[in-house]
């Protein structure tokens, strides 16, 4: 089974600090994504990437940015942390289109 | 535009009663559909896919989704739903690899 790990399941940072998120997966999948998940909005796409050092504005991008220096791993950098990103952050991977999507467990990140 | 719509925010079924969870969505080509599970504190797991053929789908866990082009619809169902079913369930509609997932609908099951 493709596995996709986020290194934190839960995160506390200040406001104004850089965070980062990381996310590994260990199948050899072209497309990454990061989402972020809040109550009664579903998930938004923030940032994909379809190959190394390649990387494709989602849906909210403000306030984030990302990083794809190997296949296997994308990072979620918050340059400025501040308490409107207090969120589930969610990666997933995928081979192609049609398998869909694998997801990491998340990590949860309170800013304070 | 684009979007997914998942109208029951939440919804409460006995155990051993049948679910219907309903998604409608906008998409402007022949989209990719999906429903995906989320149990607490967890990540999604993939329960089905739709995207061509057979307009009745299997999944895991005895779900099934049946896709409707003329009402732009692709709802998931159970016949008999077990306690272990209790879950958050998202709705996911796209194509070449970019997906629009809707708000979600939470599962409570009765005892």
């Amino acid at each position: 089974d493709v596995k996709v790990t986020q290194s934190s399941r839960y995160l506390v940072k200040r406001t104004g600090e850089k965070v980062f998120l990381e996310c590994v997966q260990d199948m050899d999948h072209e497309n990454m994504f990061w989402y972020r998940q809040d109550p009664g909005l579903g998930l938004r796409l923030i940032y994909f990437s379809y190959d190394v050092k390649m990387k494709e504005k989602g849906d909210i991008p403000e306030g984030y940015s990302v990083s794809r220096e190997k296949k296997e791993r994308f990072s979620l950098i918050l340059e400025s942390a501040s308490t409107n990103q207090t969120s589930m952050y969610l990666c997933a991977s995928s081979l192609k289109t049609d398998y869909g999507y694998t997801f990491g467990s998340g990590t949860r990140l309170t800013v304070v | 535009a684009q979007s997914v719509t998942q109208p029951d925010i939440h919804i409460t079924v006995s155990e051993g009663a049948s679910l219907e969870l309903r998604c409608n969505y906008s998409y402007g080509a022949t989209p990719y559909l999906f429903w995906y599970v989320q149990s607490p504190g967890q990540g999604l797991q993939l329960l089905l896919k739709y995207f061509s053929g057979d307009t009745l789908v299997q999944g895991i866990k005895g779900f099934e989704a049946e896709f409707k082009r003329s009402q732009s619809s692709f709802n998931l169902r159970k016949p008999s739903v077990h306690w272990s079913d209790a879950a958050e369930y998202f709705c996911a509609v796209g194509g070449f690899n970019k997906f629009y997932f809707g708000s979600g609908t939470k599962l409570n099951v009765k005892p």
